[in-house]
C-alpha cells in the first residue's frame, strides 16, 4: 500500500505570495491532518479534514486554510506569506471514523522557505 | 488549552547506555501516542497507550502510561545508533480529533 505523498517536496516563495500544498492520503483513509513543524515551536496542529469537512482547527491565522476533495486528497493554502511561515509542513492520514485507530501516518512533508 | 511537555529536550548518550524521555500533560488523556522522527525524516508512529498504568514493550523500548493518565515515559535499553532521532509524545485534546504534540526529545548517540 502506498504511503502518504506530499507535493511539492520543496518550495521557495517570497513574502506576500501565496502557496498551495497538496497531500494524498493512504488509500482508504478519510482523515487528513496538517501540521507545521519548526525548530522553535515543534509540531503544531493546523487543521483536520474528514470526508471533505473540517473537523478541527488549530490556532493559526486565517491566512492558513485547507480543503479536502471527495477522493480524500487535501490541499492547504497559505496566503500573504510571512518570513515566519518558513517551516516543514506535514500532513498525516488515518482511517478515521468510528472504531478506527488513532495512529497517524505522516507524509514526507513540504519544506517551505519564505524569503 | 491543553499542553504536553517533554523532558529532556536533548539527550546525548554513549552507545549501549540507556535513555529515557518523559511526557507530561496538563490534562488527563484518553490515550497517548509516541512517534519517532529520524533526522531529515517524518514522524513514524511507534505505539499507543490507552489504559491507566499500562506498560508496553517493543524489543528494547518500554512505554509506560501513568496511573493518572497525565504522564508517560519511553525508556530505551542499551541504545544503538539506529535509535538516533527525535521522540515525540502526543495526546488528543479533550473533545477534539486533534493531537497535541510534546516538543520532542532529540537523542544523539556516540558510537
Amino acid at each position: 500500500k502506498a504511503g502518504v505523498t506530499q507535493t511539492p517536496r520543496y518550495l521557495i516563495k517570497t513574502r506576500g505570495q501565496q502557496v498551495t500544498l497538496s497531500c494524498s492520503p493512504i488509500s482508504g483513509h478519510r482523515s487528513v491532518s496538517w501540521y507545521q513543524q519548526t525548530p522553535g515551536q515543534g509540531l503544531q496542529f493546523l487543521f483536520e479534514y474528514f470526508s471533505e469537512t473540517q473537523r478541527n482547527k488549530g490556532n493559526f491565522p486565517g491566512r492558513f486554510s485547507g480543503r479536502q476533495f471527495s477522493n480524500s486528497r487535501s490541499e492547504m493554502n497559505v496566503s500573504t506569506l510571512e518570513l515566519g511561515d518558513s517551516a516543514l509542513y506535514l500532513c498525516a492520514s488515518r482511517r478515521g471514523g468510528t472504531g478506527s485507530t488513532n495512529e497517524q501516518f505522516f507524509g514526507p512533508g513540504t519544506r517551505l522557505t519564505v524569503l | 488549552g491543553q499542553q504536553v511537555m517533554q523532558i529532556p529536550q536533548y539527550q546525548h548518550v554513549q552507545e549501549g547506555e540507556d535513555f529515557t524521555t518523559y511526557c507530561n500533560s496538563s490534562t488527563t488523556l484518553s490515550n497517548i501516542q509516541w512517534y519517532k522522527q529520524r533526522p531529515g525524516g517524518h514522524p513514524v508512529f511507534l505505539i499507543q497507550l490507552v489504559k491507566s498504568g499500562e506498560v508496553k514493550k517493543q524489543k528494547r523500548l518500554t512505554f509506560q502510561f501513568g496511573e493518572a493518565k497525565k504522564n508517560s515515559s519511553l525508556h530505551i535499553t542499551a541504545t544503538q545508533t539506529t535509535d538516533v532521532g527525535t521522540y515525540f509524545c502526543a495526546g488528543p485534546e479533550r473533545g477534539a480529533q486533534k493531537l497535541v504534540f510534546g516538543q520532542g526529545t532529540r537523542l544523539t548517540i556516540n558510537p
